[in-house]
């Protein structure tokens, strides 16, 4: 079946700093979706991108479906960023990556 | 936007009890639900994909006999837990798609589950 690999696994970055979070799968897919896990663990729905660029607020996300990956951009960090953040995607069933854990200091 | 209700948020029970979470879409019809299970520091797991008005589909390594799974109406699905073990202690989520096959996923706000 489709492999989902995140990276990086974990990171630590302090307030205002930006960050770059990456989604590689392994074939073509119909849909990708990035959340937000808080530690409640709530999730969020962040994007729905199969392709191509969305923007919301200080998150944004690329998906390039020809290369297989997908990024999710955060500026200007803050503290309520917290939590682990999935990408998902779907083949005949939805996969979920592993996770990259972000942790903003304040 | 589309919202997904779960109930309970947070349930204990002894050994050899049986749970049930409920699923519900507030403000769409959902054919289709999807349970998981996500335990501490790990990723998110498909248990079972429940389909309005006829039997869920498992996945490899699920017990349905365990994992009972309901979806009566176009909105709610429901979860029992049956003769739960500490083992089963985990997060169960539930998700729905507010539209076709190719639709965005809302996920409920999970039950934390702990078997005594």
């Amino acid at each position: 079946g489709i492999q989902v690999e995140q990276s990086p696994p974990d990171l630590i970055l302090q307030e205002g700093a930006n960050s770059t979070l990456r989604c590689n799968f392994s074939d073509s897919v119909n849909n990708l979706q990035w959340f937000h896990q808080n530690p409640w663990g709530q999730l969020i729905n962040l994007f729905y991108i199969p392709s191509g660029t969305k923007q919301n607020g200080r998150l944004s996300a690329t998906t390039v479906a020809t290369e297989r990956y997908s990024l999710l951009y955060i500026s200007s960090s803050q503290t309520t960023d917290s939590g682990v953040y999935f990408c998902a995607v779907r083949d005949d069933k939805i996969i979920f990556g592993k996770g990259t854990r972000l942790h903003i200091l304040p | 936007g589309a919202v997904v209700s779960q109930h309970p948020s947070r349930v204990i029970c002894k050994s050899g009890t049986s749970v049930k979470i409920e699923c519900r879409s507030l403000d769409f019809q959902a054919t289709t639900m999807f349970w998981y299970r996500q335990f501490p520091k790990q990723s998110l797991m498909l248990m079972a994909t429940s389909n309005e008005g006829s039997k869920a589909t498992y996945e490899q390594g699920v017990e349905k006999d365990k994992f009972l799974i309901n979806h009566a109406s176009l909105t709610l699905s429901t979860l029992t837990v049956t003769s739960a073990h500490p083992e089963d202690s985990s997060f169960y989520i539930c998700s729905a798609r507010s539209g076709g096959a190719n639709s965005p996923l809302h996920f409920g706000n999970g039950t934390r589950l702990t078997v005594t």
